[in-house]
């Protein structure tokens, strides 16, 4: 079965860091782009970050551009999401998502930014 | 960035009836478009890709059409487990981005 898992999220302070990782399964991880992407309760869907299966191509959304950085290992069938800098706004629900057309999505993991 | 544009926000039918959900860009994004269905407290679900090709197990009420700048997806006959919330997305040019959504909710 194909699986995707994150993990990662919290209550984090504004301005402190928090890093998402995202564990796949049921699938060759390293044959298809990855993105993450996130939700704000009763929101529409943002773009976050995607990257290509080698790292070679890789894209943030505006709103994050500068504070967070995607990885992956493939070795480890792994996504990473390092976030830095974290605002208020950044508070929602990030999912991963499997393949330049987002086939496959996880359940997410919930980040807050409050003091 | 390349906007998308949904319309209508909410659109109001019966079980049964034809579903037009409409995603307009602000530049030509080819065919290089998604459509998702998300149910609430899910995870989106895509129906569509490149423009008209139904992913896998999607029945085939769903259909997709347009090029361009112009999209429509179409549901031929609503079943109660259609009504939901559906969002666009282009993959053309990075970013990629999301329309804003379109709710089908049952009238």
């Amino acid at each position: 079965e194909v699986q995707l898992v994150e993990s990662g999220g919290g209550l984090v302070q504004p301005g402190r860091s928090l890093r998402l990782s995202c564990a796949a399964s049921g699938f060759t991880f390293n044959d298809y782009a990855m993105h993450w992407v996130r939700q704000t309760p009763g929101k529409g869907l943002e773009w976050v970050s995607g990257i290509s299966w080698n790292s070679g191509t890789i894209g943030y959304g505006d709103s994050v551009k500068g504070r967070f950085t995607i990885s992956r290992d493939n070795a480890k069938n792994s996504l990473y999401l390092q976030m830095n800098s974290l605002r208020a706004e950044d508070t929602a629900l990030y999912y991963c998502a499997k393949d330049k057309y987002m086939e496959v999505w996880g359940k997410g993991t919930t980040v807050t930014v409050s003091s | 960035e390349i906007v998308l544009t949904q319309s209508p926000a909410t659109l109001s039918l019966s079980p049964g009836e034809r579903a037009t959900l409409s995603c307009r860009a602000s530049q030509s994004v080819s065919s290089y478009l998604a459509w998702y269905q998300q149910k609430s407290g899910q995870a989106p679900r895509l129906l569509i890709y490149d423009a008209s090709n139904r992913a896998t197990d999607i029945p085939a009420r769903f259909s997709g059409s347009g090029s361009g700048t112009d999209f429509t997806l179409t549901i031929s006959g609503l079943e109660p487990e259609d009504f939901a919330v559906y969002y666009c997305q282009q993959r053309s040019n990075w970013p990629v981005t999301f329309g804003g959504g379109t709710k089908v909710e049952i009238k």
